[in-house]
């Protein structure tokens, strides 16, 4: 059964600067995709970034880009310029390319300070 | 505009008592789920569902149950309650290519 770890349970970080969020996970699988998930206070649910595992090129969108290791099971979140809009919880999850099914980490909390 | 809709946002109910949580998408999706969030769990999926009268048991079925009579509507079924299922509920749909999950609002269960 495929896991997700997300080993930091809350994080901060100045306005401006850069941060990290790690998520690592455990598969036989040889294609899938991972994705990361930010839920605002307003608990939804909004995709940031998705990284399919064929693809070496790390995906990246605007601020948000992932260091994606797949022989480590590594799947890293990385925040450039934090803004306050950016405090959250993070998901980082999993998906076989059976649809419909995702497997999501616990969770990261980060705090952006002003 | 796309969208998946779930009703009601907030309910409390008391153990027992048969509730239905509904869920909608206008994308015309094939692939429906339903997941719990709990804290320090992340979210956990329950059912879901690859189309009309297809549905299967996710991590967390245990107290349960859903339908699929309409590609669009995906509802989930309480009929006794009880306060462990009190949980923070997201339903979500995706197209066969199924590389993006959209997701509901979510529903707060409290169940006394």
């Amino acid at each position: 059964a495929q896991t997700v770890t997300q080993s930091q349970p809350e994080m901060s970080v100045q306005e401006a600067e850069t941060v990290t969020l790690s998520c690592t996970y455990d598969t036989s699988e040889n294609n899938y995709y991972l994705f990361w998930y930010k839920q605002p206070p307003s608990r939804q649910m909004i995709l940031v970034i998705r990284q399919e595992a064929y693809k070496q090129q790390n995906a990246t969108e605007n601020r948000f880009s992932v260091n994606f290791q797949k022989a480590a099971k590594s799947f890293s979140l990385k925040i450039s310029d934090s803004q306050l809009g950016d405090t959250a919880m993070y998901f980082c999850a999993f998906m076989k390319l059976e649809p419909g099914k995702l497997i999501f980490g616990q969770g990261t909390t980060l705090q952006v300070k002003p | 505009e796309a969208q998946v809709t779930q009703n009601p946002r907030y309910l409390i109910t008391v153990t027992g008592k048969k509730l239905t949580v509904t869920c909608s998408q206008n994308m015309n999706h094939e692939y429906m789920s339903w997941y719990r969030q709990d804290p320090g769990l992340g979210l956990r999926q329950i059912y879901y569902s690859m189309n009309v009268e297809v549905t299967d048991k996710g991590d967390v079925p245990e107290g349960y149950k859903v339908s699929r009579k309409e590609k669009r509507n995906f509802p989930l079924i309480l009929e006794s309650p009880s306060p462990n299922q009190t949980s923070l509920y997201f339903c979500a749909s995706s197209s066969p290519r199924a590389d993006t999950q959209y997701f509901g609002p979510g529903t707060r269960l409290t169940v006394l």
